[in-house]
């Protein structure tokens, strides 16, 4: 099976910070890659399908990249409500998703 | 609206069976897989199995092959996950998701709590 190694675990950043988390696949998923956004309590939410696409009605603030086995996902400018924790997930053997570990991000 | 409902929280003993549900609304349940994803309390997403529901086709996670059964009723438009011998490491949210705009799932169900205790 495919493992993901998402990095870092937790991170704290201020208001209007740049953040950046990585995620690295065992093998090439090509682009086959989707990135979600968990608050407490909540479902997770889908913000970036297929590496690099925006889901519809998500902030243009974030972004993904990458392809292959490493890809990246950038929130430009940190605001509060993006206080949450953060999946990567591949599908790279559909039916089959696996998650990352996640990224809590905190404001400092 | 496409949604997912599920049912809700349960309190178990060890060794009991439970079955939760997930009814889907607002779209052809028959053709877009349902998935279902464990959250232990302060834990992470773990991907466990999924369901063609027009076909019963059905595929499991290595982790969770064995320990959990995935089916679906599709007259009722309704997904279940089930159990037949509870412990307490099942104690978990649980999530029904189905990827139907894209390979991606797009569309949650709320969650279940499953409390197993004795």
């Amino acid at each position: 099976d495919i493992q993901m190694t998402q990095s870092p675990s937790s991170l704290s950043a201020s208001v209007g910070d740049r953040v950046t988390i990585t995620c690295q696949a065992s093998q090439d998923i090509s682009n086959y890659l989707n990135w979600y956004q968990q608050k407490p309590g909540k479902a997770p939410k889908l913000l970036i399908y297929d590496a690099s696409n925006l889901e519809t009605g998500v902030p243009s603030r974030f972004s993904g990249s990458g392809s292959g086995t490493d890809f990246t996902f950038t929130i430009s400018s940190l605001q509060p409500e993006d206080i949450a924790t953060y999946y990567c997930q591949q599908y790279d053997n559909l039916p089959r998703w696996t998650f990352g570990q996640g990224t809590k991000v905190e404001i400092k | 609206e496409v949604q997912l409902v599920q049912s809700g929280a349960e309190v178990k003993k060890p060794g009991e069976s439970l079955k939760i549900s997930c009814k889907g609304s607002g779209y052809s349940f028959t053709s877009y897989w349902i998935g279902w994803v464990r959250q232990m309390p302060g834990k992470g997403l773990e991907w466990m199995g999924i369901i063609y529901p027009g076909d019963s086709d059905t595929r499991y996670s290595p982790s969770f092959q064995g320990q959990v059964t995935i089916s679906a009723d599709k007259s009722i438009s309704t997904a279940y996950l089930q159990w037949s011998s509870l412990k307490a490491s099942d104690t978990a949210m649980y999530y029904c998701a189905t990827p139907y705009g894209d390979d991606a799932f797009d569309i949650w169900g709320q969650g279940t709590m499953v409390t197993v205790s004795s």
